[in-house]
């Protein structure tokens, strides 16, 4: 089953507009991941938030994370064409026996037009 | 260092057969995983190994297996293939166990016919 649910499905924006994706998730987690992947290929990591930590940012990249609401999101900045892509959320759940491996949502398919 | 590779990149099997996906884990990890994506059930965790041996497994039967030698370097197997078997099937590596950053090969889409 998934723990991470995506949201909106699909964003079409114009170039240099900004992109936010959302992603909530159900049970505890040790961490929250964000993936990129580009049509059929593999999935590109872009940023890592620990379940102690509010936001962080990586270059054109904004990420939350807000515990009480188990939700994340992912802002995009200045989208260009080359940000066309699906972006998953992954989440490391917490559990007694240990963490668990990758859980990741249905994605959220981001079109940039020129 | 070079990436996770996977092989083969393109495969096409027949309902019933069984088939062998290789990957190659970054220099130095340890930690593979093994995820299968469908259009209709998205990126669905197989397995993922440590040193050798499992340390998790997903919910799929039995008809799919996987191990790991001693250079890391990791096999799955799916024996009497369905048509809805039909999947690119990734590959990630990590340093440590599979709860940090995780690197993604280029897959191996299987097509059964």
């Amino acid at each position: 089953s998934q723990q991470g649910e995506e949201d909106p499905q699909a964003l079409s924006i114009q170039e240099g507009e900004n992109a936010t994706m959302n992603c909530s998730y159900k049970t505890s987690i040790n961490n929250l991941q964000w993936y990129r992947q580009n049509s059929g290929r593999g999935l590109v990591h872009l940023i890592l938030i620990r379940s102690n930590e509010r936001e962080k940012h990586s270059g054109r990249l904004r990420v939350t994370l807000d515990t009480s609401k188990k939700s994340s999101s992912l802002l995009i900045t200045a989208s260009r064409a080359a940000d066309t892509a699906s972006y998953f959320c992954a989440t490391v759940l917490t559990r007694n026996s240990g963490n668990t491996p990758l859980v990741f949502g249905k994605g959220t398919r981001l079109s940039v037009i020129a | 260092k070079a990436g996770v590779t996977q092989t083969p990149r393109y495969l096409i099997k027949t309902r019933g057969q069984q088939v062998t996906l290789s990957c190659s884990p970054i220099s130095g990890h340890r930690s593979v995983s093994w995820y299968q994506q469908t259009p209709g059930q998205g990126l669905q965790f197989l397995f993922e190994y440590f040193s050798e041996t499992q340390r998790n497994k997903g919910n799929f039967p039995g008809r799919f297996s996987g191990r790991q030698f001693s250079n890391s370097r990791s096999e799955m197997n799916v024996s009497t293939l369905e048509l809805g078997d039909s999947a690119l099937y990734l590959c990630a590596s990590s340093s440590r166990v599979m709860n940090t950053e995780a690197f993604f090969g280029q897959g191996t889409r299987l097509t059964v016919v």
